[in-house]
Parts: C-alpha cells; structure tokens; sequence
C-alpha cells in the first residue's frame, strides 16, 4: 500500500461546481498534513495546511480525521483558475523531514 | 511567503555532461533542503535530503554518485547532474524547511526543467 493515496482522476466539473478531494494516508504517526495545488509545468504552491479542527480559507474548506488516516479538501463554487492537480502532502517525521507527497488528484473546471 | 530560487530555470545539454543545479532560501535559513525529480505527468518524487554541513540522504534508487548533492551553506545547496543521459530529462525542484508557527513546511523553487540531447 502506498503511504499517501488519493482519487485518481481526473476531475472535470462546471463552473460552480462544489468539488471534493480525498487523500488517505498509512504512516499514523504522521505529524502535519497539508494541500498543495500544482500547475502545469510549475512547481506545487502550498494551498493551506490542515489541522485536526478542519480549517477554511475562503472557498477551501480541509478536513483530518486521525483515526480514519483521512484528510479531504472541498471546493466551493469552482472558478476556472481552480484547474490544477491537488497535491495530498503528509509530515510523517517529528522535525519536518519525511514529507510524502500522493500521486496528486487533476481537476478541470470547465466554462 | 518565503522564497526559494533555483538557477538555471531551463538547461539543454548534450548527452554525456555535467549539469548543476542551485537551490537558494533567499529570506530565511534552511538547514534541510530536498531535491526531486518529476517526470510528466507523475508525481513529486524525493530523489535526496540535503543536510547542510553534512552528506545527503538519498531516496533508494537514486544513485549518489550520479546526482551529487552539496548544502555548502544555510542558504544554498546544489545538484549536479553527473554523465547526464536522455532518460535524465526530468524537472528537477527544490524545497527548502521553514518554520511556519508550530509545524514546519516546505517552500518549492520555481523547478528546472533538464533536457538532455
């Protein structure tokens, strides 16, 4: 079993479309857990972490649950900026040393 | 955010040659820098840890003699693409370790897409 999964994709959905990502992880010492988005032939940019109370920033919403290894990221009202691959990270060393990036989920928002 | 710089952005050689590759923290200290290699459509793949004042770490699988990694200091660490070959043709990124309040996160360089001829 890989250490992080997710969806495999991808993701075509409308414009204002709700869309949601899932990740699930194995290593369940994993210390930090984070969402990334990576545009085509660029680097990931960190889109927000994600803490064991859920957290929202805007029309992102991430979501862990420790005992199901289970991390999620929704979408709301889906803009075509949106379009990328949404990268699951997981921190599964004490000092920020083992970070274990997932295959990655591709979204496309359509007009 | 914090910046990562990574120098040449783009690189075309021939088959054969030598090239390197820096990774730059340019508004904070890193002493830990990781190097990856993404092939496309496929996923980040660790290639090495890079500890400055220390050898790196590599990944199984990447050969060390073959991607020469050096964290000469807090700021800089380099890659260096030995007898480079076609199936080297890869984007290679960087990341640095910030503190960020209580946890710590990666900041990725811009990549360098390699292209060996």
């Amino acid at each position: 079993r890989k250490e992080v999964e997710q969806d495999p994709g991808p993701f075509n959905v409308p414009e204002g479309a709700t869309v949601a990502f899932n990740c699930t992880y194995s290593n369940s010492a994993s210390q930090s857990f984070f969402w990334y988005r990576q545009d085509c032939r660029k680097e990931p940019k960190l889109l927000m972490s994600v803490y064991s109370s859920g957290n929202e920033d805007g029309r992102f919403t991430a979501q862990l649950n420790r005992a199901s290894q289970y991390i999620s990221l929704l979408i709301r009202d889906s803009k075509l900026s949106d379009s990328a691959t949404y990268l699951c990270v997981v921190n599964t060393g004490n000092y920020g040393q083992n970070f274990v990036f997932g295959p990655g989920t591709r979204l496309s928002v359509l007009p | 955010g914090a910046v990562v710089s990574q120098h040449p952005s783009r690189v075309i050689c021939k088959s054969g040659t030598s090239v390197k590759i820096e990774c730059r923290s340019l508004d904070f200290q890193a002493t830990t820098m990781f190097w990856y290699r993404q092939f496309p459509k496929q996923s980040l793949m660790l290639m090495a840890t890079s500890n400055e004042g220390s050898k790196a770490t590599y990944e199984q699988g990447v050969e060390k003699d073959k991607f020469l990694i050096n964290h000469a200091s807090l700021t800089l660490s380099t890659l260096t693409v030995t007898s480079a070959h076609p199936e080297d043709s890869s984007f290679y990124i960087c990341s640095a370790e910030g503190l960020a309040g209580s946890s710590y996160e990666q900041y990725f360089g811009p990549g360098t897409r390699l292209t060996v001829t």
